[in-house]
């Protein structure tokens, strides 16, 4: 699975847009982009993933370039409860079920 | 549906016992996959079952071992628990085989004492 890095930490207004990114720059063509969240003590909660269009559903929408190195996962209207590790992670989908997560963006969402 | 429950919660051991850990997937799920989680490592990935079989191991010593029930049901077990062993035990299930969207249980803590 190609490598991924994201920074490690990102701070965001409540109610504003938190814009997260991501490289991937040795992305293979049937590599997906997955997008997980682990908020305090809990078990990591899926977000959105991704091949080549930009996705969106209740949660988030995500936006990857169009020579797909990097991507960008947007939380419209960010809140207290979306503070959070985010976790991009990129895999083929004919691998079984192993995920294998990096450091992650520390967001902190702030009133 | 009911999410993936694990079971204990917590738990605390001593040095050289041994713990089994329990993770009830998503009724109808067939796969169930063991994460380790500690400040220093992050998230590892220790093994994923599959209709009872092993399919995929993480880099993890033969102390830790895994195993399937025909419920889907998996349970985990380490033996000669070392101090290094604490850390947040999750279980994640999954309908499929090669299914990157993964439901991830609350997870297990243990520590080694």
């Amino acid at each position: 699975d190609a490598k991924t890095t994201q920074p490690p930490s990102m701070d965001c207004a409540e109610g504003r847009a938190a814009n997260l990114p991501c490289n991937h720059s040795t992305i293979s063509g049937n590599e997906y982009v997955y997008w997980y969240r682990q908020i305090h003590s809990q078990g990591p909660q899926y977000i959105i993933h991704g091949l080549k269009n930009n996705e969106t559903n209740e949660m988030a929408s995500l936006i990857i370039t169009e020579d797909r190195k990097s991507s960008t996962l947007i939380l419209p209207h960010a809140t207290l409860r979306d503070t959070a590790v985010y976790y991009c992670i990129v895999r083929v989908n004919n691998a079984g079920n192993m995920l294998t997560f990096g450091g992650g963006t520390r967001l902190m969402v702030k009133p | 549906k009911a999410g993936v429950t694990q079971t204990p919660r917590y738990l605390i051991k001593t040095r050289g016992q041994q713990v089994t850990l329990s993770c009830s997937p998503i009724s109808g799920h067939r796969s169930v996959s063991w994460y380790q989680q500690t400040p220093g490592q992050g998230l590892q990935f220790l093994f994923e079952y599959f209709s009872e079989t092993q399919r995929n191991k993480g880099n993890f010593p033969g102390r830790f071992s895994g195993r399937q029930f025909s419920n889907s049901r998996s349970e985990m077990n380490v033996s000669t628990l070392e101090l290094g062993d604490s850390a947040l035990y999750l279980c994640a299930s999954s309908s499929g085989l090669a299914a990157g969207l993964q439901y991830f249980g609350p997870g297990t803590r243990l520590t080694v004492t």
